[in-house]
Formats: C-alpha cells, structure tokens, sequence
C-alpha cells in the first residue's frame, strides 16, 4: 500500500505567478487535507474534503487558493498570484474515516511541496 | 489563545535513555484526539500515537507512550531507550469532536536531540 503522494516536490516560481500542487491519498481514504506549514512552526490547517465535498475552509485560504478534489481522488490546491508570503511547506493529509468521530482520525501525510516565492 | 503548547523548543537526551516531550493542551470540548507526530529533516509527518479523550489507559506504540492527564490538560510523549534516528522535530496536535470543526492544531513542536 502506497503512501499519500504529492507532486512537485519543490516549485520556485516568481510573485504574480500562479502554481498548482496535486496530492494523491492513499487509496480508499475517504477524507483528505491540506495543511502549510512555515518555517519553524507547526502545520496550520486549510482545507478538508470528505470525498469530493469540500467540508471547511480556513480563514488561511484567501481568495488566490483554491482547493478541488474532483471525483474524490486526487487533490489539487492552486495559488493564483503568488506572494512572497506564501512560501511555505504546503502538505497533503488523508485518513480513512468510518465512523461520524471525525477526530479520532489518524492522518497520514505525504512528503510535502515546498513552494519558494521570488 | 494557543491551544497547544509545546514548551520546550530543543532538547538533547543521551541515547539508549528515555526522554519526555511536554505538550499541554486547551479545550473545553469533551470529545477530542491527541496525536504526537515526528518530523525528520526529509520533512515528512510520521503519525506516532494517539490518545482519546475517553480512553481509560495511556496509549502505547512500542517505544512510544502517551502520559495522559487530563485534569491537568497535558499529554506527553515519552520515549524509551532513544536512538539516533529519533533526532527530529515533534509535534503534538490535538483535534476537537464538536466544536473545531475539522481542523487539527498543532504545537509549535520540540526539536530532540539524540546524542551518541
């Protein structure tokens, strides 16, 4: 069993510029989110889906970040305009959810995008 | 308010000896999870443990133990006979049932030391 993959690895682009991440769960793993993570600090959460609905937003997520998980799958973030501000780790998150106790979830995550702002 | 706080930015343990990771927590949510994670260089998140907070017991994951106590509102990791490969950053997060919606919060992490 594969792990949550995301891709790219690293992405440096200039500011104005708009980047999309793609994260692929873990198979079957119904429930999937994003999380960015700067230096020093722990992971601050952005978004989560539960299979292809988009449950919550974070007040993180301004209106340049946009969030799918079509067909509930794969995932893609994408950040129109970049800003200088966005460079962070930008992590991928999924866990299996059967029950309606949502935080008793394990999260597995992936490797992360670590996104450079010039 | 921070609702996690891990308090002790660096630590250094002696290997083969065990070692305490402090996290106190804030919540007035009955219902919630406590994970501690470790983070390598390599940057990716390990899921070490879980704690409910229904669970009578502290939790275990072989070298991993959770010290629960939760009239005092902490959970903190314990490992045992620590090795190099534990030199890493961890994180406590805690996720809450009825009123945090999806999210989970996390600490500003401990960067533990293992020394030869």
């Amino acid at each position: 069993d594969t792990g949550v993959s995301q891709d790219p690895r690293h992405k440096i682009t200039k500011r104005g510029q708009n980047v999309t991440f793609r994260c692929d769960p873990i198979s079957e793993h119904n429930r999937l989110y994003w999380y960015r993570q700067t230096l020093g600090q722990g992971p601050e959460f952005l978004t989560y889906f539960q299979n292809e609905a988009q449950l919550e937003k974070s007040r993180l997520l301004s209106d340049r970040f946009s969030a799918e998980r079509p067909k509930g799958s794969f995932s893609t973030l994408e950040i129109q305009r970049t800003e200088q501000g966005d460079s962070a780790m930008y992590l991928c998150a999924s866990s299996l959810g059967t029950s309606g106790k949502v935080y008793t979830d394990t999260q597995y995550f992936g490797p992360g995008t670590r996104l450079t702002v010039l | 308010a921070q609702k996690i706080t891990q308090t002790q930015p660096g630590m250094f343990v002696q290997e083969k000896e065990a070692v305490t990771l402090d996290c106190t927590y804030d919540t007035s949510d009955p219902s919630y999870g406590l994970f501690w994670y470790k983070q390598p260089s390599s940057g990716e998140m390990i899921f070490l443990i879980y704690q409910g907070s229904y669970d009578q017991q502290n939790a275990t994951e072989g070298r991993y133990s959770l010290n629960f106590q939760k009239a005092r509102k902490s959970a903190n990791l314990v490992i045992s006979a620590s090795q190099l490969g534990d030199s890493a950053m961890y994180f406590c997060a805690m996720r809450e049932g009825t009123t945090g919606g999806f999210k989970t919060i996390f600490g500003a992490g401990t960067r533990l030391f293992v020394k030869a």
